[in-house]
């Protein structure tokens, strides 16, 4: 079975850092394109950020372009984000999730993990 | 920057009925590249529908994706009572890489 756990979630003040982690098993890492996504209360979804299977590309939204930063470590079957000068608006829920397509593609996201909460406040 | 609007915002009906859940992008794009979620509250959204028309490992043949261009549908033939849930449309592009509809919210009538 597919899982992925999700952790460092927390509070953080404006302008703090925190890292995030994913934690996968059941499926073959080093094969799949990774995803964070998230989700302010009571709002809807937005995609923050992915990086391919071997790691060595990346992408970004806007809003966390600059800020964050992506990674994987597929000794550990571990996908990161490195989230820095966060932002009130910064706050939500963080899921991972892995990319899925045809041949190795990532055009949508399954499966995702129950996430985790980052609150920016001071 | 393709947008995605879903509609109706919210949609309430019964148990057994038939819902029709609507998502329109702002400019044509292709199907291979369109998917539908499910989320329901407290839990991480679910792949329904993928590449518009085809559903995801486990998903009851009630729910069924259609659509093509700038206009798709999620229909769902009989409402069970675990259906009430909102739902959410993606489309993988360039710009940004994925966008996602704002949601539509099942609730019982």
């Amino acid at each position: 079975e597919v899982q992925l756990l999700e952790s460092g979630g927390g509070l953080v003040q404006p302008g703090g850092s925190l890292r995030l982690s994913c934690a996968a098993s059941g499926f073959t890492f080093t094969s799949y394109v990774m995803n964070w996504v998230r989700q302010a209360p009571g709002k809807g979804l937005e995609w923050v950020s992915e990086i391919s299977a071997g790691g060595d590309s990346t992408y970004y939204a806007d809003s966390v372009k600059g800020r964050f930063t992506i990674s994987r470590d597929n000794s550990k079957n571990t996908l990161y984000v490195q989230m820095s000068n966060l932002r009130v608006e910064d706050t939500a829920v963080y899921y991972c999730a892995k990319g899925s397509g045809w041949y190795g593609t990532s055009y949508w996201f399954d499966p995702w993990g129950q996430g985790t909460l980052v609150t920016v406040s001071s | 920057e393709i947008v995605l609007t879903q509609s109706p915002g919210t949609l309430s009906l019964s148990p057994g009925e038939r819902a029709t859940l609507s998502c329109r992008a702002s400019q044509s794009v292709g199907s291979t590249y369109f998917a539908w979620y499910q989320q329901k509250p407290g839990q991480a959204p679910r792949l329904l529908i993928y590449a518009a028309s085809y559903r995801a490992t486990g998903i009851p043949d009630r729910f069924s994706g259609s659509g093509s261009g700038t206009d798709f549908t999620l229909t769902i033939s009989r409402l069970e009572p675990e259906d009430f849930a909102f739902y959410y449309c993606q489309h993988y592009g360039n710009s940004p890489r994925y966008t996602f509809g704002q949601g539509t919210k099942l609730e019982i009538k």
